[in-house]
């Protein structure tokens, strides 16, 4: 109930291409869906976040889509940067309950030339 | 406007040993987390202290202790450090408890136990 998971654990895209990581929450209650951007030696960073009274958010080459009946959430990443490479953490909360973020186990993007 | 500080950044320590990671926010965040980040493990919560003078444990509490000095201070102690205890640390701060607005992350302790 408390899971998240995510797919795939690494990604290889050319420089250019659209990256795209998925994520699957079973949890209804959940209602806060952030991603994190980690960077080598780096901590995790928000990056993007959706609630689900919205299908869709985006922020410049970054796209959260939201599927509630299928529990689904997925990260577009368009024209993929080489600076884009780092790991990906989707997340899921109940916004306002006192409960934990529960994190997805990442997914390492490398974008190549 | 350094966010969440963490010190030490690096650390060996000989099995047995103990020592205090450190971290504070200046963002007047009331939450505070302590998480550790292992390969293909992802992102596991050690404790957390949902508010000032509050401490809990989270999913991988057993051999860690924690301390909430005052509201910008949250440190995290290995009293007999282990081998499996090898890992990166991570402390972050959210301004309520629940992560609605989202954890800032400090840029990590990396211990290495012998």
């Amino acid at each position: 109930q408390q899971q998240v998971k995510q797919s795939p654990q690494s990604l290889i895209v050319q420089k250019g291409g659209i990256s795209i990581i998925n994520c699957a929450y079973e949890n209804t209650a959940f209602d806060y869906f952030p991603w994190y951007q980690q960077f080598p030696g780096k901590g995790p960073a928000l990056l993007i976040a959706i609630r689900p009274d919205v299908s869709e958010k985006k922020e410049g080459r970054f796209t959260i889509s939201f599927n509630k009946s299928a529990k689904q959430f997925s990260l577009h990443i368009m024209d993929s940067q080489p600076g884009d490479s780092a790991t990906y953490f989707c997340a899921a909360s109940r916004e306002t309950s006192y409960d934990k973020v529960i994190f997805g186990p990442g997914t390492s993007l490398s974008v190549i030339p | 406007n350094a966010g969440v500080t963490q010190t030490p950044k690096f650390q060996v320590l000989k099995t047995g040993q103990s020592m205090t990671l450190q971290c504070a926010q200046d963002m007047n965040h009331n939450s505070m987390y302590w998480y550790r980040q292992d390969p293909g493990m992802g992102l596991r919560l050690i404790y957390y202290s949902a508010s000032e003078g509050t401490t809990d444990k989270g999913e991988v509490p057993n051999g860690y202790n924690v301390s909430r000095l005052n509201k910008r201070e949250f440190s995290l102690r290995l009293e007999s450090a282990a081998p499996s205890q090898t890992s990166v640390y991570f402390c972050a701060s959210s301004p309520t408890w629940g992560g609605g607005s989202g954890y800032t992350f400090g840029s990590g302790t990396r211990l290495t136990v012998v």
